[in-house]
């Protein structure tokens, strides 16, 4: 199946911090997912995005659909500590088959 | 009991055991599937079941066995596992079609010794 990159595999970062975070592929996707997955936890849907150029927002978090349509990124506001947990970007590679990049662990210092 | 659980959470097993695991969705979906998680490996998907049916088995090992009796039950058959098969095991359902939100369950953690 196809690779999806992700970046950075992990970051420590300050509360309060601004967190980027992105995913590219050499394969060209009709939507883009991010995940979050809590500790002990299956992932949970945080942002779908459908169109190329995209921006959502979902509270302290935006997600941006790439205009080549090969890359994804999220972006997360003024972290919290619950913000921690792996957040994994998403690709459908036909039907109902979800492909995941590697995804990125998130560490928040108090 | 809501959205997507999993039974039992944890699982310690040899290699010559024979285990199940459960899944249960309480979404109305159609649609279910397992994931395999292992450290420093992303999310694979092993199989997807469309209104009961396989639609899917991405290159699984034949130790690795799925069932789904019903659209709300799937239950994956474990025999002969190998150490290297210790993961994160993933349930997940959606309504059937393409691009439809998957829920995910809590997983079971495997232990192959």
């Amino acid at each position: 199946g196809q690779q999806l990159n992700q970046s950075p595999q992990s970051m420590f970062i300050q509360e309060g911090e601004d967190v980027s975070m992105n995913c590219t592929s050499s394969s060209i996707f009709n939507t883009w997912l991010w995940y979050k997955q809590d500790p002990g936890e299956g992932p949970v849907l945080l942002i779908a995005l459908y169109k190329a150029g995209e921006l959502t927002s979902n509270g302290r978090l935006t997600a941006q659909f790439g205009i080549t349509r090969k890359d994804s990124f999220l972006n997360i506001s003024a972290s919290i500590p619950s913000d921690v947990g792996i957040y994994f970007c998403a690709v459908y590679e036909g039907g109902n088959m979800l492909t995941f990049g590697g995804g990125t662990r998130l560490m928040v210092k108090p | 009991e809501t959205g997507v659980t999993q039974t039992p959470r944890h699982l310690v097993m040899g290699m010559t055991n024979k285990k199940s695991l459960k899944c249960e969705q309480h979404l109305g979906h159609n649609a279910m599937y397992w994931y395999k998680q292992s450290a420093k490996k992303p999310l694979e998907l092993m199989f997807v079941y469309n209104f009961k049916e396989q639609t899917e088995n991405n290159s699984v090992p034949s130790r690795f066995s799925p069932e789904c009796p019903n659209s709300s039950h799937l239950f994956l058959h474990l025999h002969t596992l190998q150490p290297e098969d210790s993961a994160l095991y993933l349930c997940a359902s959606s309504h059937g079609g393409s691009n439809n939100e998957q829920f995910f369950g809590p997983g079971t953690r495997l232990t192959v010794l």
